[in-house]
């Protein structure tokens, strides 16, 4: 059974701060997704890496995939309070139609 | 474009009674799944389709059963709600397979008393 675990589970920061969440796995992906979610809506896709080793920037997001393709990142930096939601790795293999989604990281970016 | 769309919204039901959780995209995708997410545990597949005429069970699909009814829509039916179905559903469609993007649905938040 594949599985993604996220860390942390939940982070209160203050506004202008960095962070960093994490995506684990022990299995292999052929990508990694990035999705966030707010209250009372779907999740909605912010980035896919697909390379080992690859780093994608979204203007102050950066997200990193591992080299041997288990694990991502995604980093923040100077979070605002327009960041606060719930953020969302999946694992994605060639094979399957299906996405393995992470547990989520709940961010909450005090003013 | 709507997008994914699903109704209703919210529905509560009692334990024992049936209800259809619909969804339609107006994106021509191929793909499409329903999922469940619960507080701690992420998104959980109950069932896909991976292209017209062809539906599949995800990690949780006990007590649902799903129609792929055209290309456009995917019905999520349960016979008999128990409380462990309390939980916030949601459709999410994609043009084909795992690694192309899933756009999602608004969400139906479903209690079952």
């Amino acid at each position: 059974t594949q599985l993604l675990e996220q860390s942390p589970q939940f982070l209160s920061i203050q506004e202008g701060e960095n962070l960093t969440v994490y995506c684990n796995s022990s299995s292999v992906f052929s990508s990694l997704q990035w999705y966030r979610q707010e209250p009372g809506e779907g999740p909605v896709l912010l980035v896919t890496v697909v390379t080992g080793g690859e780093v994608k920037k979204l203007k102050r997001l950066t997200f990193q995939f591992g080299d041997a393709r288990k694990d991502s990142s995604l980093h923040i930096t100077a979070a605002q309070p327009g960041d606060t939601g719930l953020y969302l790795c999946a694992g994605a293999t060639d094979s399957s139609y299906k996405l393995i989604f992470g547990s989520g990281t709940r961010l909450l970016v005090r003013p | 474009n709507a997008g994914v769309t699903q109704t209703p919204k919210f529905q509560v039901l009692k334990t024992g009674q049936s209800m259809t959780l619909q969804c339609a995209q107006d994106m021509n995708h191929n793909s499409m799944y329903w999922y469940r997410q619960d507080p701690g545990m992420g998104l959980r597949l109950i069932y896909y389709s991976a292209s017209e005429g062809t539906t599949d069970k995800g990690e949780v699909p006990n007590g649902y059963n799903v129609s792929r009814l055209n290309k456009r829509e995917f019905s999520l039916r349960l016979e008999s709600a128990a409380p462990s179905q309390t939980s916030v559903y949601f459709c999410a469609s994609s043009r084909g397979q795992g690694t192309d993007t899933q756009y999602f649905g608004p969400g139906t938040r479903l209690t079952v008393l």
